[in-house]
C-alpha cells in the first residue's frame, strides 16, 4: 500500500534562518506530488507541484523553493525564514492528473519566530 | 484560477441534528473531492464526485454533485461529536481548494 511521510511535525525557526521539509512517498511510482500551505483553520495555498524528477512548477512567487531530487522525494526550502512563512504545510501525492483526489501527509507546522 | 467558495464557514450544532454544506464555483470542473481535517493532521479524502448529479453515500454522509458540475453539497445526518472538524471541497485536478467549513457537534 501508499504511504506518505512527511518530516518534522513540529519546527520553531528563527527569522533568517534556513529550511528544509522532507517528504517522501513509497509503495508508487512517479507520483504528482505537491506542497500546500495551510493558514488556521483554513482552505490549502498551492505552493509547488512536480510532475517528475527536477520538474518544479510554482503557484505563488515567495520566499520558498522545492526539490525532487528523486522520484519518489520532495522538498520545501527556504535560505532565510520569514515571520510570515509561519504556517501549517502539507505535502501530498495523486495519481497521475489527480481525478480521484490527493493523499496528504500528516504535515509540519512551522513557527517563525 | 477557478474559485471555490464554501459555505457556511462556521457551523455549530447539537449531538443528533442534520446539516448540510456547500461548495460552490461558477466554474466547471472535471472532478471534486471533499475531506476531513482533524486539529493537526492532513486532510483525509471522503469522496470524490465526478459525474454531473453523482449522489455518493458513506454511512451517514451524502454528497451530491450538481448537474452542471460546478457545484456540490455535503448533507451529514444525525450528527456526531465525531464529526467534528473542518471539511474541505477541492479539485485535486485543477489545483483548487475551497476555504473550509469548520463543523462542531455538541453533545
Amino acid at each position: 500500500s501508499q504511504t506518505i511521510h512527511q518530516w518534522p511535525a513540529t519546527l520553531v525557526q528563527p527569522v533568517g534562518s534556513p529550511l528544509s521539509l522532507e517528504c517522501t512517498v513509497e509503495g508508487t511510482s512517479n507520483p504528482n506530488l505537491y506542497w500546500y500551505r495551510q493558514a488556521a483553520g483554513r482552505g490549502l495555498q498551492l505552493l509547488f507541484y512536480s510532475v517528475g524528477i527536477g520538474q518544479i512548477s510554482s503557484e505563488v512567487p515567495q520566499n520558498l523553493s522545492a526539490s525532487r531530487p528523486q522520484d519518489r522525494q520532495f522538498i520545501l526550502s527556504s535560505k532565510k525564514l520569514l515571520l510570515s512563512d509561519s504556517g501549517f504545510y502539507l505535502c501530498a501525492w495523486s495519481v497521475g492528473q489527480a481525478n480521484y483526489g490527493y493523499t496528504f501527509g500528516s504535515g509540519t507546522r512551522l513557527t517563525v519566530v | 484560477t477557478q474559485l471555490l467558495e464554501q459555505s457556511p464557514q462556521f457551523l455549530s450544532i447539537q449531538e443528533g441534528e442534520n446539516l448540510t454544506v456547500y461548495c460552490n464555483s461558477s466554474s466547471v470542473f472535471s472532478s471534486l473531492q471533499w475531506y476531513r481535517q482533524e486539529p493537526g493532521e492532513g486532510p483525509v479524502l471522503l469522496v470524490t464526485v465526478v459525474t454531473g448529479g453523482e449522489v455518493k453515500k458513506l454511512k451517514r454522509l451524502t454528497f451530491q454533485f450538481g448537474d452542471a458540475r460546478k457545484d456540490s453539497s455535503l448533507h451529514i445526518t444525525a450528527a456526531q461529536p465525531g464529526d467534528t472538524g473542518l471539511y474541505l471541497c477541492g479539485s485535486a485536478r485543477q489545483l483548487t481548494f475551497g476555504s473550509g467549513t469548520q463543523l462542531t457537534v455538541l453533545p
